[in-house]
C-alpha cells in the first residue's frame, strides 16, 4: 500500500498569513505516460464531509477559492493557502489515486486560528 | 445538483449485520464508479469499498470477507452489507462519487451515516 505522510499534524497561522501543508507519499504517484500525479486534497469541517478542494495535485475543484494552491510532484506535495481566512479552519487530508488499490489518504493536518 | 444521501447506520452488536444505503441524486449511480469511505471518531479518513461502473468491486484488506458493495439501478442507490461487525468497525460511514472513473479522486460526498458497534 501507499502511505501518505502529512506535515505538521496541527498548525496554527494568523489571519492573512500563508499556511503551508506538507504530504508525501511512500512512492510515487505520477503517471508518467500521462504526466498528471494522483493527488488530491480535501478539506473537512467539523460535522461536515470533505470537500475537494485540489486534484491531479494542482487542479482547482470548480468554486475552491484561488487562495488555496496546489503544487508538487512524484513523492513530494505541498497545499497552500495563501492568505487564510477564518473559514479556512479545518482539516485537511491529502489523498493518493494512483496505479493500486487501496486510495490511501494522510492522516490529516488540523489548520487553526493564531 | 448533484447529491448523495446515507441512511441505515446505528448501534449493532459485534458480529451483528447492518446494510447502509446511500441514494444518489442528480447523476446515475450505475454510470460511475462509487466508493464508501469511513471515520472512526476523531480519527482520519479511510478507504472501504469501491464498486466500478462496470460492477467490478474491491475491498479494503480490513473489510475483506465481511462487507459487499452493490447498487441498485431502479432505485438510483448505492449499498454496503456489513456482517461480522466489530469494535473497529465503529465509524461514520461516507459513501462518495469518484470524479474521473477508474483510479479517481472523489468530488461528491455525503453527509455520512454512523455505525456504532458495540455490546
Amino acid at each position: 500500500d501507499i502511505v501518505m505522510t502529512q506535515s505538521p499534524d496541527s498548525l496554527a497561522v494568523s489571519l492573512g498569513e500563508r499556511a503551508t501543508i506538507y504530504c508525501k507519499s511512500s512512492q510515487s504517484v505520477l503517471n508518467s505516460s500521462k504526466n498528471k500525479n494522483h493527488l488530491a486534497w480535501y478539506q473537512q469541517k467539523p460535522g461536515q464531509p470533505p470537500k475537494l478542494l485540489i486534484y491531479w495535485a494542482s487542479t482547482r475543484e470548480s468554486g475552491v477559492p484561488d487562495r488555496f494552491r496546489g503544487s508538487g510532484s512524484g513523492t513530494d506535495f505541498t497545499l497552500t493557502i495563501s492568505s487564510l481566512q477564518a473559514e479556512d479552519v479545518a482539516v485537511y487530508y491529502c489523498q493518493q489515486y494512483y496505479s493500486t488499490l487501496p486510495y490511501t489518504f494522510g492522516q490529516g493536518t488540523k489548520l487553526e486560528i493564531k | 445538483e448533484v447529491q448523495l444521501v446515507e441512511s441505515g447506520g446505528g448501534l449493532v452488536r459485534p458480529g451483528g449485520s447492518l446494510r447502509l444505503s446511500c441514494a444518489a441524486s442528480g447523476f446515475t449511480v450505475s454510470n460511475n464508479y462509487m466508493t464508501w469511505v469511513r471515520q472512526a471518531p476523531g480519527k482520519g479518513l479511510e478507504w472501504v469499498s469501491v464498486i466500478y461502473s462496470g460492477g467490478s468491486t474491491y475491498y479494503a484488506d480490513s473489510v475483506k470477507g465481511r462487507f459487499t458493495i452493490s447498487r441498485d439501478i431502479s432505485k438510483n442507490t448505492l449499498y454496503l452489507q456489513m456482517n461480522s461487525l466489530r469494535a473497529e468497525d465503529t465509524a461514520v460511514y461516507h459513501c462518495a462519487r469518484a470524479g474521473s472513473g477508474y483510479l479517481s479522486y472523489f468530488d461528491y460526498w455525503g453527509q455520512g451515516t454512523l455505525v456504532t458497534v458495540s455490546s
